[in-house]
């Protein structure tokens, strides 16, 4: 099975609300975790990353949480903007480092409504 | 400053061909990464290459091969095409040895390999 997945497909939010998308994943080893963002016709782009002596990063409108006890990490966006809208995708890092080999989840769709 | 640039951006084969897709990394990257991503789904790891040698690999078939140039750009190469190839191939770029801890992988935006 998929060691990285995602409560929600879609997620449909009002501009200037918050949007928190979350990711479960299921190998107790991953200690390196990512979020991207891909927008339609592009490639993946990085977000956000932690690692799994920590449990909170915050970066510009976005904080990535992570629950090690229970294999849950999220990724909050504030004030949500219209340019906000793609496929967000968490992905984990098995080998302890190499970011070259990640399993990513299958996404989540955020739509931003004016 | 150019970014990860893939050639060529779409392209429709048949069943059976051999197809050939070109990555130039990130100026200053040496290390760079090939992703399958089926349509809908998340990218799935291929390989990865680094010092011209593949350092890494996913769960794909040894129809998947690959190489890496002097100057850092790669080739993935796909024989013997099946329907279920159709997908957005992206590479990936990032500096240093693969075990030299954490490398943000920057993308290309893909080529999109259509199989009839």
């Amino acid at each position: 099975g998929e060691s990285v997945g995602l409560h929600l497909p879609t997620l449909s939010v009002q501009e200037g609300d918050n949007s928190i998308i979350n990711c479960a994943y299921s190998n107790s080893a991953s200690d390196y975790f990512i979020w991207y963002k891909q927008e339609s016709g592009k490639g993946p782009q990085f977000i956000i990353d932690i690692r799994s002596n920590m449990d909170k990063r915050q970066g510009q409108r976005v904080t990535v949480l992570l629950n090690k006890t229970v294999k849950h990490l999220s990724l909050q966006i504030a004030a949500t903007q219209p340019g906000d809208s793609a496929v967000y995708f968490c992905a984990e890092n098995l080998y302890g480092g190499s970011q070259g080999n990640l399993i990513f989840g299958k996404g989540t769709k955020l739509s931003v409504k004016p | 400053d150019a970014g990860v640039t893939q050639s060529p951006t779409h392209l429709i084969k048949t069943r059976g061909q051999q197809v050939t897709l070109r990555c130039s990394p990130k100026s200053g990257h040496d290390t760079v990464s090939w992703y399958q991503q089926a349509l809908g789904q998340g990218p799935q790891f291929i390989f990865q290459y680094y010092e011209e040698e593949e350092r890494q690999r996913g769960n794909f078939p040894d129809r998947f091969s690959g190489h890496q140039f002097p100057n850092y750009s790669s080739e993935l190469n796909v024989n013997a095409l099946l329907l279920g190839d159709s997908a957005l191939y992206l590479c990936a770029s990032s500096s240093g040895p693969p075990s030299s801890g954490a490398n943000v992988l920057t993308f290309g935006a893909g080529s999109r390999l259509t199989v009839l």
